[in-house]
């Protein structure tokens, strides 16, 4: 079965550092992936996507990016966090046998 | 923009059965219904989906209406961890399709 490993599960970091949170899964071969966002009390935006190995599509101009270096590896980063970063980021994976399938998230504080 | 309406809440005491509405009024022939929730800090899950016949698994059924334009999640028997937001989706299946989230509805399933 498909399986989604994200971590953290939680995440502190200071405004102006670094990001870099990683997804990976199992249990499939060639899937499209996605980074979501949940703001606190709000609904799930759709950041990035990808149909395969270094093909990434930006749904919306942000402080973020991410990249895909492998079949299963999906990973979005920041150079300098910004406070309004701050969210719940959670991957997710679905094949042509399946629909949309999320991992746990990572929860991320930017202070 | 998200392609559904749903309430923002409904109550339903432990026990009873949730019915959930969902209006889809621009759904496309090949557009699916699909439901998700998410409880409370974890990652939507995948309840049911379907195209124009009524469909049940372990979890709940999907009743479609005949023109398709709107849609109704039922929870047999809700019990207090039934308690989440709700969402419906339309996509086409299996897709790359981006999943566009409204804002749900958030059913409280009381004792």
């Amino acid at each position: 079965s498909q399986t989604i490993h994200q971590w953290p599960a939680t995440l502190v970091q200071p405004v102006g550092s670094p990001l870099s949170l990683e997804c990976t899964v199992e249990g499939t071969s060639n899937p499209n992936l996605y980074w979501y966002r949940q703001a606190a009390g709000r609904g799930l935006q759709l950041l990035f996507y990808s149909v395969g190995i270094g093909q990434i599509s930006s749904e919306v101009p942000q402080n973020l990016s991410a990249s895909r270096p492998q079949d299963r590896q999906f990973i979005l980063s920041s150079k300098k966090l910004l406070l309004s970063d701050s969210g719940f980021y959670l991957c997710a994976l679905n094949d042509y046998n399946s629909p949309l399938h999320f991992g746990n998230g990572t929860r991320l504080t930017v202070t | 923009d998200a392609k559904t309406t749903q309430p923002p809440s409904m109550d339903c005491a432990e026990g009873r059965a949730a019915n959930l509405p969902c209006n889809h009024s621009t759904i496309s022939g090949n557009e699916y219904v699909y439901w998700y929730r998410q409880i409370h800090s974890q990652g939507p899950q995948y309840i049911i989906h379907g195209l124009k016949n009524n469909e049940t698994n372990e979890m709940a059924s999907l009743i479609i209406t005949e023109d398709r334009k709107s849609s109704t999640l039922i929870l047999p028997h809700a019990t207090l961890r039934d308690t989440a937001v709700y969402y419906c989706i339309v996509r086409v299946a299996e897709s790359t399709d981006k999943l566009i989230f409204g804002t749900g509805t958030r059913l409280q399933v009381f004792p």
